[in-house]
């Protein structure tokens, strides 16, 4: 069964930083290209960042390009979302995402966590 | 970026009844659509994706339609557990883009 859990969100002052976390299970994460999606409360969805390919090509929205950074850890099978500068604007439930071609990245996400409260807030 | 809009916001049904969710493009996606159901508090999950396959395990009620600009979802006889909302998402320009959703609540 696939399973994806996310930790790390919490409250945050403006110009801080946070590490999202996203632990995976049931497939192989090595090979699979994953996503972070934001929602900001009362909002819709919103792409944010992908990782992709054994050479871990990434990409990120405008909105967050330059500082945000997605990585994972093979060995602890665990996607990461380092958030850095953080504005107002950035909070949002967080959540991990699956996609859905195995080796591929092709931004449609079969699994998600449940998510993760990013509040940036003084 | 390409803009989806999405109608009705909101969808006051009964079980049993068909509901017939709305999803516009901006501009062409081809068929590169994709739609999820969301409820609060849980993981969003993938229905439909190349604008009319079914993922793996969603059930025969759930279908899709449309190509280009204008797509569809049709949920054919609403269950308590449908109630919720169902966003669409396109991939075929970068970034991908979700629309704004629409929430399917029990009349």
């Amino acid at each position: 069964e696939v399973q994806l859990l996310e930790s790390g969100g919490g409250l945050v002052q403006p110009g801080g930083s946070l590490r999202l976390s996203c632990a995976a299970s049931g497939f192989a994460f090595s090979t699979s290209a994953m996503t972070w999606v934001r929602q900001a409360p009362g909002k819709g969805l919103e792409w944010v960042s992908s990782i992709a390919g054994s050479a871990g090509t990434t990409y990120y929205a405008d909105s967050v390009k330059g500082r945000f950074t997605i990585s994972g850890d093979n060995s602890k099978n665990t996607l990461y979302l380092q958030m850095n500068s953080l504005r107002a604007e950035d909070t949002a439930v967080y959540y991990c995402a699956k996609d859905y071609l195995a080796g591929q990245l092709s931004y449609y996400f079969d699994y998600w966590g449940q998510g993760t409260l990013v509040t940036v807030s003084s | 970026e390409i803009v989806l809009t999405q109608s009705p916001a909101t969808l006051s049904l009964s079980p049993g009844e068909r509901a017939t969710l709305s999803c516009r493009a901006s501009q062409s996606v081809s068929s590169y659509l994709a739609w999820y159901q969301h409820k609060p508090g849980q993981a969003p999950r993938l229905l439909i994706y190349d604008a009319s396959d079914r993922a793996s395990g969603i059930p025969a009620r759930f279908s899709g339609s449309g190509s280009g600009t204008d797509f569809t979802l049709t949920i054919s006889s609403l269950e308590p557990g449908d109630f919720a909302v169902y966003y669409c998402q396109q991939r075929n320009n970068w970034p991908p883009t979700f629309g704004p959703g629409t929430k399917v609540e029990i009349k």
